[in-house]
């Protein structure tokens, strides 16, 4: 069984360039969620995806930032215009459609995201 | 607002030395809390979590973590550290409302040392 994958590992972008980070969840889990760490901080909050609808988007930036987690195939965050603040380790996590807040997160290995 | 505090950023220690990282959490319902273990340009791995009953939870590689619900902490232990420990420790918690997505400490760095 698979984790938690990510991909790309590496991405560099130029300001004003689109990102798209691509996340496909463990096998049989409906469940998915983004976290952002910055340079030396913890990981924040972002968005929370069950397929095809957004739960919790408490995390997001309101502008140039959006999610997606299709019927079919991975879960997309997208960034648009990227700026240098954007620069930062991008992580997905999953979980299985099971106990709630319980349920323990698998993260994948991050998608490192530089903008030039 | 919700919040979990890792007051230590850095924890240096020598090697076979004990060692305990602290994380508080706010508390106005049920938590679960989570410890998670990132070495460098990792993923996040779960080290142990404690969901209810004995308030010790035993991890892995030698870890274990106390859940003290009067003074709202989750403590992390291991009595004898090796190199290999060597990463970023993040305390996490999820509180019983539903919310399924965790909340975050802002981590600690040990530093174990020869």
């Amino acid at each position: 069984n698979a984790g938690v994958m990510q991909n790309p590992r590496h991405l560099v972008r130029r300001r004003g360039q689109e990102a798209r980070l691509r996340c496909s969840p463990m096998k049989g889990h409906s469940h998915v969620y983004w976290y952002r760490q910055l340079p030396e901080e913890g990981l924040k909050f972002m968005v929370y995806l069950q397929k095809e609808n957004i739960i919790d988007e408490s995390g997001m930036p309101k502008e140039r930032f959006s999610a997606e987690f299709p019927k079919e195939g991975p879960s997309i965050l997208r960034i648009q215009q990227v700026v240098r603040g954007d620069s930062a380790a991008y992580f997905c996590a999953s979980s299985p459609d099971i106990d709630g807040p319980k349920t323990e997160a698998f993260f994948g290995q991050g998608t490192r995201l530089t903008v030039v | 607002a919700q919040s979990v505090t890792q007051l230590d950023s850095q924890v240096p220690v020598f090697e076979e030395a004990p060692v305990e990282l602290r994380c508080n959490y706010s508390s106005s319902v049920s938590v679960y809390l989570f410890w998670y273990v990132q070495y460098p340009n990792q993923g996040l791995q779960l080290l142990l979590k404690y969901l209810s009953g004995s308030t010790l939870v035993k991890g892995i590689n030698g870890f274990e973590a106390e859940f003290n619900k009067s003074q709202t902490s989750f403590h992390l232990r291991k009595p004898s550290v090796h190199i290999s420990d060597t990463a970023e420790y993040f305390c996490a918690v999820s509180w019983d409302t539903g919310r399924r997505a965790l909340t975050f400490g802002s981590g600690t760095r040990l530093q174990v040392q020869p």
